[in-house]
């Protein structure tokens, strides 16, 4: 079935640092391909999406690239702020699966001034 | 864009008790409505699927008759955790879709704690 296998956390950064958080998936066609954010007491916000191979999502400096070759969809940013910190999951959902998500565990970084 | 909103973001609850979390699409209609259920340090699972009129479909190892699931109307689905345990504190997060073409909007969770 689909699957979504994510780096382990937690992840801590300084502040201005590289960050990079792996994502492979396992799906049969072809998937959309999403990044969520979840702070601290709040729920799910979709941060990036792509929903076809080569596709880039980026937003607020994140960026990830749909890599139907290796199966990823790695998320990086270049220089991560202390805002950043929260917790990451990538995730896929199908139309022939009928749209549910399939979620990795998440990864929580938190960045330190 | 879409909102989906969920109600009440925390709720303590004593054993035995039932709770009913209110999932709501703001500004659109919604046929399908999905409910996940996050345990600590773990991912988001889904524990069912919400359509509007008609029975909900559960994952397998969810149990329907604890975890009750009504779409009445197009803008809402209710989860109504039953006879409550503490294993049973988690966090609670509904989705819903615009339509099948477009992304899925989140509610803001709920965070349910059993003593």
């Amino acid at each position: 079935g689909d699957s979504v296998t994510q780096m382990e956390g937690p992840v801590t950064l300084s502040e201005e640092a590289f960050l990079t958080i792996n994502c492979t998936y396992t799906a049969t066609g072809y998937p959309s391909l999403f990044w969520y954010v979840q702070y601290p007491g709040e729920g799910l916000q979709l941060l990036l999406k792509a929903t076809k191979a080569d596709d880039k999502g980026s937003n607020k400096g994140f960026e990830a690239t749909y890599r139907k070759e290796t199966t990823s969809f790695h998320l990086e940013k270049g220089s991560v702020q202390v805002s950043d910190s929260a917790v990451y999951f990538c995730a896929l959902s199908a139309f022939r699966t009928g749209n549910q998500f399939y979620f990795g565990t998440g990864t929580s970084l938190t960045v330190i001034p | 864009g879409a909102v989906v909103s969920q109600h009440p973001s925390r709720v303590i609850c004593k054993s035995g008790t039932s709770v009913k979390i209110e999932c709501r699409s703001l500004d659109f209609q919604a046929t399908t409505m999905f409910w996940y259920r996050q345990f600590p340090k773990q991912s988001l699972m889904l524990m069912a699927t919400s359509n509007e009129g008609s029975k909900a479909t559960y994952e397998q190892g969810v149990e329907k008759d604890k975890f009750l699931i009504n779409h009445a109307s197009l803008t809402l689905s209710t989860l109504t955790v039953t006879s409550a345990h503490p294993e049973d504190s988690s966090f609670y997060i509904c989705s819903a879709y615009r339509d099948m073409n477009t992304e899925a909007f989140f509610g803001q969770g709920t965070r349910l704690t059993v003593v």
